[in-house]
């Protein structure tokens, strides 16, 4: 069945350090992938969003290409900030099926320090 | 725009007891979910519904049960309450065109824990 493998967390960051979170996905034919955020004590929110091969998504400095070769959608920041403190979650959608039905990653715990 | 609500917030319940943990949006939303997330884990699916009348199991359903009588309301129901179902509960939504590049917009989540 479907699967989406991320990193173990946490990962803990100096602010304006570099940030990569992996992720990989097992799926039929060519998903559409996904990052979600959870602030503390918040629900998931979209982060960004890749809907067919080499996409790249964006959204408040966040980055993710999707990469049909590897099946992976590693998300990245160049400079991360105190506020970015979250747990990423990496989801896919499979290009069959229905019911809008997300696969969802174990989650990866960002800390980000002064 | 309240987008998606839950209520309670946080619930303690013994063993054997039963709740109802309540969802409505209010974006028009055809499709609605719940999940459970357990610690250091991803969220599991537990029923969805594609529209008022029409719900279906999803990964984790045992245990629980759900009704969709208008499109803003997804009421969860626990029967006899277990340890197991010592969860974070959040309820979703998302717009019908099914082509998967649909955002789900989620609740702030119910916090049960069940002695």
């Amino acid at each position: 069945g479907d699967s989406v493998t991320q990193m173990e967390g946490p990962v803990t960051l100096s602010e304006e350090a570099f940030l990569t979170i992996n992720c990989t996905y097992t799926a039929t034919g060519y998903p559409s992938l996904f990052w979600y955020v959870q602030y503390p004590g918040e629900g998931l929110q979209l982060l960004l969003k890749a809907t067919k091969a080499d996409d790249k998504g964006s959204n408040k400095g966040f980055e993710a290409t999707y990469r049909k070769e590897t099946t992976s959608f590693h998300l990245e920041k160049g400079s991360v900030q105190v506020s970015d403190s979250a747990v990423y979650f990496c989801a896919l959608y499979p290009l069959t099926g229905g019911g809008n039905k997300l696969t969802f990653g174990t989650g990866t715990q960002l800390k980000v320090e002064l | 725009n309240a987008g998606v609500t839950q209520t309670p917030k946080f619930r303690i319940l013994k063993i054997g007891q039963s709740m109802t943990l309540q969802c409505t949006q209010d974006m028009n939303h055809n499709y609605m979910y719940w999940y459970r997330q357990d610690p250091g884990m991803g969220l599991k699916l537990i029923y969805y519904s594609v529209g008022a009348g029409i719900t279906d199991k999803g990964e984790v359903p045992n245990g629980y049960n759900v009704s969709r009588s208008t499109t803003e309301d997804f009421p969860l129901r626990l029967e006899l309450a277990a340890p197991s179902q010592t969860s974070v509960y959040f309820c979703a939504s998302s717009t019908d065109r099914g082509w998967g590049t649909d955002t789900q917009y989620f609740g702030p989540g119910t916090r049960l824990t069940v002695l």
